[in-house]
């Protein structure tokens, strides 16, 4: 049973790009989580999201990030107009059910750096 | 507002010698909580986690962790680390009613030979 599947595993942009990260969850998991972490910090959530439904993005900056999971395909994190502040590591982390009893499993992450 | 606090950044040990790494936390009621892994780049695994019961968890890689609701904390140990067990470990919280992980900086263990 594959595990979590994130790509590309490292990303590189210049200022003013776009960047797409894809999470592709476990099988049967239908809940996926986006956290970040930046150089030297812990996680920090970002945003959770059911097949077509946001839940709880209160982690998401206001501008320039939005993230989707659609019905088919992977979960999309995207970032426009990427700045330098947004170089970190992207980690999704995927549960087959909402119960807080289930454990999330996550990806090897997206390291992004803007250049 | 929930908060998880890991007071040492890097902790060295020799391996053989034994390792407690702490956390506290900051939530009014009983959180879940985990400890996870992370060597270097890589995602994080997970060590052990605590819901209920038991206040004393066993995990993976010869990992425990004792849950102490008078001390808010969450400590991880091992009798005796090995080479291979450097590495970043995160605490972590989970709210109940709240299905986002909030997570602490993180300790990065070096073991000496």
């Amino acid at each position: 049973n594959a595990g979590v599947m994130q790509n590309p595993r490292h990303l590189v942009r210049r200022r003013g790009q776009e960047a797409r990260l894809r999470c592709s969850p476990m099988k049967g998991h239908s809940h996926v989580y986006w956290y970040r972490q930046l150089p030297e910090e812990g996680l920090k959530f970002m945003v959770y999201l059911q097949k077509e439904n946001i839940i709880d993005e209160s982690g998401m900056p206001k501008e320039r990030f939005s993230a989707e999971f659609p019905k088919e395909g992977p979960s999309i994190l995207r970032i426009q107009q990427v700045v330098r502040g947004d170089s970190a590591a992207y980690f999704c982390a995927s549960s087959p059910a909402r119960d807080s009893a289930y454990e999330q499993y996550f990806g090897p992450g997206t390291r992004l750096t803007v250049t | 507002a929930q908060s998880v606090t890991q007071p040492d950044i890097h902790i060295t040990v020799s391996e053989g010698a034994s390792l407690e790494l702490r956390c506290n936390y900051s939530y009014g009621a009983t959180p879940y909580l985990f400890w996870y892994v992370q060597s270097p780049g890589q995602g994080l695994q997970l060590l052990l986690k605590y819901f209920s019961g038991d206040t004393l968890v066993q995990g993976i890689k010869g990992f425990e962790a004792e849950f102490k609701r008078s001390q808010s904390s969450f400590n991880l140990r091992k009798p005796s680390v090995h080479w291979s067990d450097a590495a970043e470990y995160f605490c972590a919280v989970r709210p109940g009613g709240y299905n986002k992980l909030i997570f602490g900086a993180g300790t990065r263990l070096a073991v000496h030979p």
